[in-house]
């Protein structure tokens, strides 16, 4: 067990929708990471917070949007749901910001748009 | 910019057998490679790091050397087991904001 918490685990909705995932970091962690993992773009980083600013952005699509809230938890909100937006989305949180932080992942959303 | 380039797979090896997964990377600066392993229906795991050139990284049998001079940073384990069946990805961070560049994943089967 990482530390780190997702929910929900599974997730099937139709397409034009609007969903949340939501992520609870490792106790003591600032920094939280969405990722999305699909079978033909691997996994790509989408964005990042720390200690409730954003930090980076990746490969976001303007659809996506992030907080992350006062008690660090953070929520990825997912509109207007495409086809190709059904994926596996991971969080991820570390202690730092710092390049050579180790970062613990969640056991991941799994999106299904039908 | 950044990104890592990592073996293609499925990999099948048969039970001790030695296991090598390629992994060579581009980045801005100075990065921190790691491996993480993800077993079935489960997040990553961070199998091992390294943070500067000729460091080496082990965990489980499982090392690896950061090889600038080469850009590399592959995975070597001795003798596999079945319960290593899983896929492997390299990734490295290379920005001040710590978010990693994966590699698209090497799956590993390992047969009895």
């Amino acid at each position: 067990d990482s530390g780190v918490t997702q929910t929900p685990k599974h997730l099937i909705t139709a397409t034009g929708q609007r969903v949340t995932l939501r992520c609870s970091p490792r106790s003591g962690d600032l920094s939280v990471y969405w990722y999305q993992q699909s079978l033909d773009q691997g996994l790509q980083f989408l964005i990042q917070y720390y200690n409730g600013e954003e930090r980076a952005k990746g490969n976001i699509l303007e659809r996506f949007s992030a907080q992350q809230f006062p008690d660090l938890h953070s929520e990825l909100n997912l509109s207007s749901l495409e086809l190709g937006d059904s994926a596996l989305y991971f969080c991820a949180s570390s202690v730092r910001a710092a390049k050579n932080t180790e970062a613990f992942f969640g056991q991941g959303t799994r999106l299904t748009v039908v | 910019g950044n990104s890592v380039t990592q073996m293609e797979g499925p990999v099948t090896l048969s039970e001790e057998a030695f296991l090598t997964i390629n992994c060579t990377y581009t980045a801005t600066g100075y990065p921190s490679l790691f491996w993480y392993v993800q077993y079935p229906g489960e997040g990553l795991q961070l199998l091992l790091k390294a943070t500067k050139a000729d460091d080496k990284g082990s965990n489980k049998g499982f090392e690896a050397t950061y090889r600038k001079e080469t850009t590399s940073f592959h995975l070597e384990k001795g003798s596999v087991q079945v319960s290593d069946s899983a896929v492997y990805f390299c990734a490295l961070s290379a920005n001040t904001g710590n978010q990693f560049y994966f590699g698209t994943g090497t799956s590993l089967t390992v047969i009895p």
